[in-house]
């Protein structure tokens, strides 16, 4: 059974940094790309980035390109996303899920781990 | 990069219609448009992919149509457990956007 579990969540002040992880187990995790969708509070879904499995390609949307950083290690089976220089807009639940195919749509999503950025 | 909007925002149906949601892309994708649905206070869960493929256990109601710009969701016989939020995502290439969602309610 794929399991995808997120932490590092919290309350952050405007310009600060946090580093989210994402522990997945049930399937080959070097086998597959995986990215972060975020949602703000009472909001749509927003694709936030993407790496491939071998972490030799890595995406970004707009809104977060040159301030969030994802990677991971194969080895320990964890995605990351590290954010920094964080604003207020960036405050919602944030999504890790598991490709499907290619670097595209998304088959298994964690729980999510709420980012607050607030002074 | 390429947008996506979906039609309407909400929908207020009964029980037993026929459901159908549009997303338009502002430019062409192919078929690499995936549907989700979000129940309330749920995650997300895929339903549909490469435009009308449907995910492992998603019920036969469901189905998916279009090509290119012209995308639909359609739920045959719609049923109380549709209750969601539907989105639909490009992937042809980065940046993977979402349409804003429609909600959809029982009337």
């Amino acid at each position: 059974e794929v399991q995808l579990s997120e932490s590092g969540g919290g309350l952050v002040q405007p310009g600060g940094s946090l580093r989210l992880s994402c522990a997945a187990s049930g399937f080959t995790f070097s086998n597959y790309a995986m990215g972060w969708v975020r949602q703000a509070p009472g909001k749509g879904l927003e694709w936030v980035s993407a790496i491939s499995g071998s972490a030799s390609i890595t995406y970004y949307a707009d809104s977060v390109k040159g301030r969030f950083t994802i990677s991971r290690d194969n080895s320990k089976n964890t995605l990351f996303l590290q954010m920094n220089t964080l604003r207020a807009e960036d405050t919602a639940v944030y999504y890790c899920a598991k490709v499907r195919w290619a670097v595209g749509d998304f088959d298994y999503w964690g729980q999510g781990t709420l980012v607050t950025v607030s002074s | 990069d390429i947008q996506m909007t979906q039609s309407p925002s909400s929908l207020s149906a009964s029980v037993g219609d026929r459901v159908t949601i549009t997303c338009r892309a502002s430019q062409g994708i192919s078929n690499y448009l995936a549907w989700y649905q979000q129940k309330p206070g749920k995650v997300p869960k895929l339903l549909i992919y490469a435009t009308s493929t449907l995910q492992s256990g998603v019920p036969s109601r469901f189905s998916g149509s279009g090509s290119g710009t012209d995308f639909t969701l359609t739920i045959s016989s719609l049923q109380p457990e549709d209750v969601a939020t539907y989105y639909c995502q490009k992937y042809n290439s980065a940046p993977n956007t979402f349409g804003q969602g429609t909600k959809l309610e029982i009337k």
